[in-house]
């Protein structure tokens, strides 16, 4: 059984641009939940993807949008890049909706300059 | 919307000794409660959960307890060892919310040999 993979690492953008990050889920697992967390702080749910549909979401603007393919993997897109978009995004996948167990992915490190 | 406090921010022990984190939610919906222990510059794991339905859940030397009408919940870890040295996060989830998981702001535990 294979865990929740993350890409890129790290990334380093300039205020104003966009940015992609994806994420492979665990096997067996259809839902994605994208998550941003500030140095510090905990995880804030930004949305969550099942059927490749958008399943809930947080309070974060429409500039972060995200996709979710046929395999289950997902992307997390961030239009407009600003300063203090600069955090760990994580990824966790489940089972389903609901209150199923979430395993995280490793992160991918986001500095806006 | 929920809300989750920790408590304390930093904990301190002595190898060997008990470590206790408390957490309060919000909304009396939630019913799904993990916590998670994220190393430096590692993931978040999942360590345990409890679900609304039960009051006390154990494994191993990790033990949470649910008080649904306190609205409260704590992780307990017996014989603290150094590699249990991490920040801990408690979260809560509202059943029909997509799972969406609330984090609170975490406790860093250190272990001392």
């Amino acid at each position: 059984e294979t865990g929740v993979t993350q890409s890129p690492t790290h990334l380093i953008k300039t205020r104003g641009q966009q940015v992609t990050l994806r994420c492979s889920s665990q096997s067996g697992h259809n839902t994605v939940s994208w998550y941003q967390q500030a140095l510090g702080q905990g995880p804030q749910f930004i949305f969550q993807y099942y059927r490749e549909e958008e399943n809930g979401r947080g309070n974060f603007p429409p500039r972060f949008s995200g996709l979710q393919f046929p395999n289950y993997s997902s992307e997390l897109n961030v239009n407009a890049l600003e300063l203090d978009d600069s955090a760990l995004y994580l990824c966790a996948s489940s089972r389903g909706t609901g209150s199923y167990e979430q395993y995280f992915g490793p992160g991918t490190r986001l500095t806006v300059t | 919307g929920e809300n989750v406090e920790q408590h304390p921010s930093t904990l301190s022990v002595q190898e060997g000794d008990s470590a206790v984190i408390k957490c309060t939610y919000s909304d009396s919906a939630s019913n799904y409660f993990p916590w998670y222990k994220q190393e430096l510059g590692k993931r978040p794991q999942l360590i345990i959960d409890i679900r609304s339905n039960v009051g006390e859940k154990k494994d191993q030397r990790i033990a949470v307890t649910l008080n649904k009408t306190a609205k409260h919940f704590s992780l307990h870890i017996t014989e603290t060892q150094p590699e249990d040295s991490a920040v801990y996060f408690c979260a809560a989830s509202i059943e029909g919310s997509q799972g969406n998981l609330i984090f609170g702001k975490g406790t860093k535990l250190s272990v001392k040999p």
